[in-house]
Order: structure tokens, then sequence, then C-alpha cells
């Protein structure tokens, strides 16, 4: 069974740089076609998708947040990472990080960690 | 804004069907995936695929789409239904991935 945990300050100061790991247990984040994604909620609201790392490290990023994220991968520590520069207030979520499986006609996130909460305030 | 567009609320009676809908152009090429998520939770997915379940979902959850609409049907909701849906599909590139507003079910 495939875990995540993210990990990482759930305070950040606005106009510095936000970052998560996500440790993946239960299997390696090499095997399979599967790509690893961030996503996020701000308290009462929906779903943002943030982006995406395959393996190889290739990317894809959200187009509103593009400009201020980096997602990394360290396969030897089954590991990937997220990095949100220049935060503001309105950066304060619930970050998720999960696993995606895209088919050619569909995308599912199958496995989620559990969130973490990060505020940004002074 | 999102792409995909889902009714902020739906209320259903015990026992009774439910559809909850998702609306967007990427449906018309991409299949939705649908999210239920209860409070303090993450998202468990229900539905993938053209109308696939993880194992240990329920078969009262069934999904179904026509033109630039994905529904998500509850046959007989219970009262552990009742929680926040999202939808999500790929965007019109393909290469990203977008989620609907996210509807709160109501079961009364």
């Amino acid at each position: 069974q495939v875990q995540l945990q993210e990990s990482g300050p759930g305070l950040v100061k606005p106009s510095q740089t936000l970052s998560l790991t996500c440790t993946v247990s239960g299997g390696s984040i090499s095997s399979g076609s599967y790509y690893w994604s961030w996503i996020r909620q701000p308290a009462g609201k929906g779903l943002e998708w943030i982006g995406r790392i395959y393996t190889s490290g290739s990317t894809n990023y959200n187009p509103s947040l593009k400009s201020r994220v980096t997602i990394s991968v360290d396969t030897s520590k089954n590991q990937f990472s997220l990095k949100l520069s220049s935060v503001t207030a309105a950066d304060t979520a619930v970050y998720y990080c999960a696993r995606a499986r895209y088919n050619w006609n569909d995308v599912c996130f199958d496995y989620w960690g559990q969130g973490t909460l990060v505020t940004v305030s002074s | 804004s999102s792409e995909l567009t889902q009714d902020p609320a739906v209320s259903v009676a015990l026992g009774q069907t439910v559809r909850i809908t998702c609306q967007g152009d990427s449906l018309r090429s991409y299949y939705a995936s649908w999210y239920q998520q209860k409070p303090g939770q993450a998202p468990v997915l229900v539905i993938y695929g053209k109308n696939n379940r993880p194992s240990g979902i329920p078969d009262r959850f069934s999904g179904s789409s026509s033109g630039n609409t994905a529904s998500l049907t509850i046959t007989g909701a219970q009262a552990e239904d009742e929680a926040d849906y999202y939808c999500n599909s790929r965007d019109s590139s393909g290469n990203h991935a977008v989620f609907g507003g996210g509807t709160q079910l109501t079961v009364l």
C-alpha cells in the first residue's frame, strides 16, 4: 500500500519561499508510469493543482503559479519536493502531495498524503 | 477561475439517487475523475476513467459522461455520503490537471 507524507514548516513569512517534501513509502517512486503531484486547498475553498513531476525530472506547472513554482524529485530518498517563492497570505492553504495516473484519456490522483497546513504570516 | 464548473451545493433524501455534474470543454476529450472529501480529511478517489471504481468504493457510486458534462451518480445515498465532491480532468492542453470548484452534498 503506497503512502505519502508531507513535511515542512507550517509557518512561512511573506515574500519568503515555501518548501515542502513528500516522502513516499510502500513502493518505489521510480516504479510504474506515475506522476508525482502537489495540490493545495485554502481553508473553505476548493482544490488547486500546483504541478507534477515524473521521475525523469520532467515537470509541468499550473500556469497561474508557474513563475513561482519548482518541483523536484530525489529518487534515492523516494521523495519529491515543492518550492513556492515570493509567498503571500493568498498562499496559505493545506498542501497535499499525491500520486497521479495519466492515461491517454484521463488523469486521476489515487493516493494522497494527509495534507499539511502552511500559513503565510509575519 | 476553474475550467470545470460544478454546482456549489446539492441535497438528497436518504436512500434516494443524486447526480452531481461537472461541465467543461476539456470533458469533450477527457474523462473526469471524482473525489469525495470529508471535513478535515484528504480527498478520496471514488470514480476514474469511463466508469471505474477503486477497490473499496461502494457500487452505489457510478460515473458517466456526455458532451462537455461529466456526472457522478450516487444510487441510494447513505448518511456517510455527505461530503464535498470534486471533479478533475486534464485541461485542454492535456499537460495540466484541473479541478472543479466542488459540490457540497447534504443527505437529508
